[in-house]
């Protein structure tokens, strides 16, 4: 059981380029969120996920799309990427909407020059 | 009127001392309050959680006090560790009907336990 599992680890993007930032989680939860950190912001919610097939915005989602692609996928795409998307980005899974404990992956830092 | 804020920024405790975070919030629809921890390169975990119908929550050596009319609810860690050294973030959501389960965080506090 792997938990929530993200991928890749590290990236480093030039300004302009796409990426998709990947997440599984093999819980068999329902919802799905995305986050970013930043020093001294706490985490920030981009895009969430509360069943499959359906995905809404959250705090700071401009300059991103998602996807759930099935139950256990919930992919990040940054379409163009610009310096200020530089961040540390986590995906986490919750069971229902009677559980409300998030579980995070391991994170994925991005660097955009 | 979604903010939580969270003070301090960061903390220095010597070993054996206690750790007191704070944080404020303005929703007073917010009905969960969770802190989690976080670890250097490691997403954050759910470390323990409240809801505003208890005023205290205890697990092991860390409490939680919450403070209905103030807005206010605090971490506090008892005989802290080298080992808790992380940052805490507490975070706020609400769980009625139509329950998202989306979090609002604080700013966080990096703890720092000194042997």
């Amino acid at each position: 059981n792997a938990g929530v599992t993200q991928t890749p680890k590290f990236q480093v993007l030039k300004t302009g380029q796409s990426m998709t930032l990947q997440c599984a989680q093999d819980m068999n939860h329902n919802s799905m969120y995305w986050y970013r950190q930043d020093p001294g912001m706490g985490l920030r919610l981009i895009y969430y996920s509360a069943s499959e097939g359906t995905t809404d915005k959250g705090e700071v989602p401009n300059g991103y799309n998602v996807s759930r692609l099935n139950k256990r996928e919930f992919s990040l795409r940054l379409e163009s990427a610009a310096p200020s998307q530089t961040s540390v980005y986590f995906c986490a899974s919750r069971r229902d909407h009677d559980y409300n404990e998030q579980f995070f992956g391991p994170g994925t830092r991005l660097t955009v020059l | 009127q979604q903010q939580v804020k969270q003070s301090p920024q960061s903390l220095i405790v010597q070993k054996g001392g206690i750790s007191i975070i704070n944080c404020a919030y303005e929703n007073t629809a917010f009905d969960y309050f969770p802190w989690y921890q976080q670890f250097p390169g490691k997403g954050p975990a759910l470390l323990i959680a409240i809801r505003p119908d208890v005023s205290e929550k205890k697990e092991g050596r860390f409490t939680i006090s919450f403070n209905k009319s103030a807005k206010q609810f605090s971490l506090h860690i008892m005989d802290s560790q080298p080992g808790d050294s992380a940052t805490y973030f507490c975070a706020a959501s609400i769980r009625g009907s139509g329950n998202t389960g989306k979090l609002i965080f604080g700013q966080g506090t990096t703890l720092q336990v000194k042997p």
